[in-house]
């Protein structure tokens, strides 16, 4: 089993619409949850970072961590063609310091 | 900018021929990653480096090495490259604080 689980879709919406990403994560004793973003032929760059359970808001995006069920979801409100890219969920991993990644969902969001 | 520059960028070459990659950081930071990315599988993490001459194996390091022999350059090495290593591969450099990544813009490299 991964450490943490990332359907790659793709996934295609039309403009406006709430877009929902999901992740989860095997080991209950991680704290540190980050969201990439990856536009096409780019590196990632860090979207949103959570620590332990709860919601974290910027702009359009908002961030939620399930310990319990250990889910990680990112959710996008009114979708933009600009909001096209590939998202990654990821974990850091502190014993070693070390991030692990989901497979990354591509997102198409259209005019 | 975070400061990282890689090279080559991009790269063909052979089955069975040595490859080094580059990765410059200007930023003074302690950790360093190198990653490769492939379809369907997300960024896998392939060496990391805490310090100069300090490295350490991630999840898929079978077929490469590495090198730090100074603060701003960590060298990832295919000793004989094979047409599976053919992909996407990234350096990363860690804020020690939070943990955030800060990637350079990957090299590409096709083994045929």
């Amino acid at each position: 089993q991964k450490e943490v689980e990332q359907d790659p879709g793709p996934l295609s919406v039309p403009e406006g619409a709430i877009v929902s990403l999901n992740c989860t994560y095997s080991n209950s004793a991680f704290q540190y949850f980050m969201w990439y973003r990856q536009y096409s032929r780019k590196g990632p760059e860090l979207l949103m970072y959570t620590y332990s359970s709860g919601n974290k808001e910027d702009g359009r995006f908002t961030a939620q961590v399930d310990k319990s069920s250990k889910y990680i979801s990112l959710f996008i409100r009114d979708s933009q063609p600009s909001d096209s890219a590939t998202y990654l969920c990821a974990i850091l991993n502190t014993g070693g310091f070390k991030t692990i990644f989901g497979a990354g969902t591509r997102l198409f969001v259209k005019a | 900018d975070a400061g990282i520059t890689q090279s080559p960028r991009h790269k063909v070459t052979e089955t069975g021929t040595p490859v080094t990659l580059r990765c410059h950081q200007t930023e003074n930071h302690r950790y360093m990653y190198w990653y490769r990315q492939d379809p369907g599988h997300g960024l896998r993490l392939i060496h990391y480096s805490y310090g100069v001459k300090d490295t350490d194996k991630g999840e898929v390091s079978d077929g490469y090495s590495v090198s730090r022999s100074k603060t701003e350059d960590f060298l990832l090495t295919l000793e004989s490259a094979t047409s599976s290593q053919t992909s996407v591969y990234f350096c990363a450099i860690s804020e020690e604080n939070t943990g955030e990544l800060f990637f350079g813009e990957g090299s590409r490299l096709t083994v045929l």
